[in-house]
């Protein structure tokens, strides 16, 4: 059964680091795209970014640009999501989800992470 | 960057009655990579259609997707009381970018 396992919430304070990971099973890290994708507290749905875990090949979308870092662990089948200098609008549940070669669509996703950005 | 918009912001709907989600985007780009998902309250969003019409596995055939250009439609065709929800729509033709949601209320 295809899976994708999110780390538990966070609470961070401003200007701090945090780190998530999506652990996956089922499937191979490597034959996927593992992208992220934030949700603000009753708001839509908004692309983070995108690890190609097979060769490195990493795309962020441009808000998110300079203050996340994505990457992949394939020996631990894992993808991860940082982001620095947390400030208050990041407080959201943060998915990430696949997409396979050649589509366009996301499935499954993870369960979600909640990171709150509280002093 | 495309700006996919759906409308209308919310839909309230009596069960059995056909509900029909727009989303519009504000350029052409390859129209067969349009997504459509159900979020329901405390759950990840779920995926109902891809390439534009396809059902995904499991979704019932009153969920059906169409449309090309720049206008697309899901079309919900008896609703049952479990569709309330909020649907979104998705493309990755030109980056990759979301709707900002049609929540789906039954009366």
């Amino acid at each position: 059964e295809v899976q994708l396992l999110q780390s538990g919430p966070e609470v961070k304070k401003p200007g701090t680091t945090v780190k998530i990971s999506c652990k996956v099973s089922g499937f191979n890290l490597t034959d996927h795209y593992m992208h992220w994708v934030q949700q603000a507290p009753g708001k839509g749905l908004e692309w983070v970014g995108l690890v190609d875990a097979q060769d490195g090949d990493i795309i962020y979308a441009d808000k998110f640009q300079g203050r996340v870092t994505i990457s992949a662990d394939t020996s631990l089948d894992t993808a991860y999501l940082e982001l620095r200098g947390l400030r208050s609008e990041d407080t959201a549940l943060y998915y990430c989800a696949r997409i396979k070669p050649g589509a366009h669509w996301f499935d499954p996703w993870g369960q979600g992470t909640l990171v709150t950005v509280s002093s | 960057e495309v700006v996919l918009t759906q409308s209308p912001g919310t839909l309230s709907l009596s069960p059995g009655e056909r509900a029909t989600l727009s989303c519009r985007a504000s350029q052409t780009f390859s129209s067969s990579v349009v997504a459509w998902y159900q979020q329901k309250p405390g759950q990840a969003p779920r995926l109902l259609i891809y390439g534009v019409s396809n059902r995904a596995t499991g979704i019932p055939d009153r969920f059906s997707g169409g449309g090309s250009g720049t206008d697309f439609t899901l079309t919900i065709s008896r609703l049952e009381p479990e569709d309330s929800a909020v649907y979104y729509c998705q493309q990755y033709g030109s980056s990759l970018t979301f709707g900002g949601g049609t929540k789906v209320e039954i009366k």
